[in-house]
């Protein structure tokens, strides 16, 4: 079970939007519509920003949005803020005996 | 309100043993799985396995399977993360998760995070 293959960085200026891409195979991210997205501020624990591909939990604000096509996932953050600077990891649920694998996770810049 | 309590950062020797802890509050316990993931220092998050507290199935990830144990205290609403002999390896920070029994969930709460130090 690898990891799933996401940008090492991405980086944008404050009010631009920015994409952050997640590839899994057919047997993970292709497979379900099970992928989940978690922001991680240094020395702080992850949080759940977007499940099902592209569900908010209460709380998340609607300029984060999800989007899967093939055996690729998508985060877009939209009007991007200072606070949105962080590490985003993707996540796709593999089956019953092993559930989940994590993608390698994203640093995101605001400019 | 829901939340998941991790006991206090560890500094063991390889070797060792070691039990982490973290309490679950602010909502039925045995009605939802819970989980363990690992964060290598600068790195980024691995799934290591997931328990139900209801009735005591457990899924490792293979890469773990063998070397930790995870249980739960129902009784006092804890989860449970063991090493009988640890490892340099296995320094890292340790969260712990919760996860709604509907296939394919998602991880919605976590813990603080156990940083873990194993050194000679």
């Amino acid at each position: 079970q690898s990891a799933l293959t996401q940008p090492r960085s991405v980086s944008g200026s404050p009010g631009q939007s920015v994409t952050i891409s997640c590839t899994g195979t057919s047997s993970d991210v292709g497979r379900y519509n099970f992928v989940s997205w978690y922001l991680q501020h240094p020395g702080k624990a992850p949080k759940l920003m977007i499940y099902d591909v592209s569900e908010r939990p209460s709380g998340v604000p609607d300029r984060f949005s999800g989007s899967k096509s093939g055996n690729t996932a998508s985060l877009t953050i939209s009007g991007l803020q200072a606070e949105d600077e962080a590490d985003y990891y993707c996540c796709s649920y593999a089956g019953t005996y092993s559930p989940y694998v994590f993608g390698t996770g994203t640093k995101v810049t605001v400019l | 309100e829901v939340q998941l309590v991790q006991s206090g950062a560890e500094v063991k020797k390889p070797g060792e043993s070691l039990k982490i802890s973290c309490k679950g509050s602010g909502y039925t316990f045995t009605n939802y799985w819970i989980g363990w993931v690992r964060q290598m220092p600068g790195e980024g998050l691995e799934w290591m396995g997931i328990f139900n507290p209801g009735d005591s199935d457990a899924r490792y990830n293979a890469s773990f399977r063998g070397q930790i144990s995870i249980s739960t205290d129902n009784s006092i609403t804890t989860a449970y993360l063991q090493w009988s002999r640890l490892k340099a390896s296995d320094t890292a920070i340790y969260y712990c998760v919760r996860r709604p029994t509907i296939t394919g969930a998602p991880l919605d709460y976590w813990g603080q995070g156990i940083l873990v130090t194993v050194s000679s």
